[in-house]
C-alpha cells in the first residue's frame, strides 16, 4: 500500500509569499492529486497530473516520477488561499480509490 | 460542472441507531466513494463502487455497509451507529477510475 507524505503539515506566511508543499509517495503511481479543502468541509479537485507540470492561475503543481515526489506551489498568496492543501496517490491498479496525505494547513496573513 | 449533493451538512444521532448517508451525483459517474475524515489520519476510504450494485470494500468498512441500486446515488448506512463513528463523512466521484474526483460538501456526523 501507498504510503503518502506530505511536509509541512502546518504553514504560515505573509501575504505575497511564494509557498511550497511537498508530498512524497512511496509506491509508484498512475497519476497525483492536490486537492484543497477550505473550512465546512468541502474539497476541490485542484490539479491532477502523471508527469512534469501543470499551472492555474497561480498555483503550479509539479511531478517527478522517479523522485517519488510533487509539489504545490502558490504565487503572490493571498489570504483567500488559506485552507488544507491535500495530496493523494493514485494507484495503477483498479478503481480503489486514493490514498491521501495527512494534508498540510495553510494559513496567509494579510 | 458535475455536481456532487450529500443530504445532510450535519447530523447528530444516538447510538445504537441505523443512519443512512445519502450521495447523489449528476454525471453520470460510474465510480463512487465514500471517505470518512478525522484529525492526523487523513481521508479514509470506507467503501467504493465501480457501477450499479457493485460495491467493494475499502480500508475500514467494520461497521458500515453500502448500496448502489442506481448509478447515480450511493448510500452510506452505519447498522449501528456508535461514538467512534463521529467523524466528516465525504462522498466523492469520477467518471473513470484513473480520472479526477468530485467531491460533496461533506457530513459531519456526530453519535450521541
Amino acid at each position: 500500500k501507498n504510503e503518502v507524505e506530505q511536509s509541512p503539515q502546518n504553514l504560515t506566511a505573509q501575504e505575497g509569499e511564494f509557498i511550497t508543499i511537498n508530498c512524497s509517495y512511496s509506491v509508484g503511481i498512475s497519476a497525483l492529486h492536490w486537492l484543497q479543502q477550505h473550512p465546512g468541509g468541502g474539497i476541490v479537485s485542484l490539479f491532477m497530473l502523471s508527469s512534469g507540470k501543470k499551472k492555474h492561475g497561480r498555483l503550479i503543481a509539479t511531478i517527478n516520477i522517479q523522485e517519488k515526489h510533487s509539489s504545490l506551489h502558490i504565487t503572490a498568496s493571498h489570504p483567500r488561499d488559506s485552507a488544507v492543501y491535500i495530496c493523494a496517490a493514485q494507484s495503477g491498479g483498479g478503481a480503489d480509490g486514493l490514498t491521501f496525505g495527512k494534508g498540510t494547513h495553510l494559513i496567509i496573513q494579510p | 460542472d458535475v455536481k456532487v449533493t450529500q443530504s445532510s451538512r450535519y447530523l447528530v444521532k444516538r447510538t445504537g441507531e441505523k443512519v443512512f448517508l445519502e450521495c447523489v451525483q449528476d454525471m453520470d459517474h460510474e465510480n463512487m466513494f465514500w471517505y470518512r475524515q478525522d484529525p492526523g489520519l487523513g481521508l479514509r476510504l470506507i467503501y467504493f463502487s465501480y457501477d450499479v450494485k457493485m460495491k467493494e470494500k475499502g480500508d475500514i468498512p467494520e461497521g458500515y455497509s453500502v448500496s448502489r441500486e442506481k448509478k447515480e446515488r450511493f448510500s452510506l448506512i452505519l447498522e449501528s451507529a456508535s461514538t467512534n463513528q463521529t467523524s466528516m463523512y465525504l462522498c466523492a466521484s469520477s467518471l473513470t477510475p484513473h480520472g479526477r474526483y468530485t467531491f460533496g460538501s461533506g457530513t459531519r456526523l456526530t453519535v450521541v
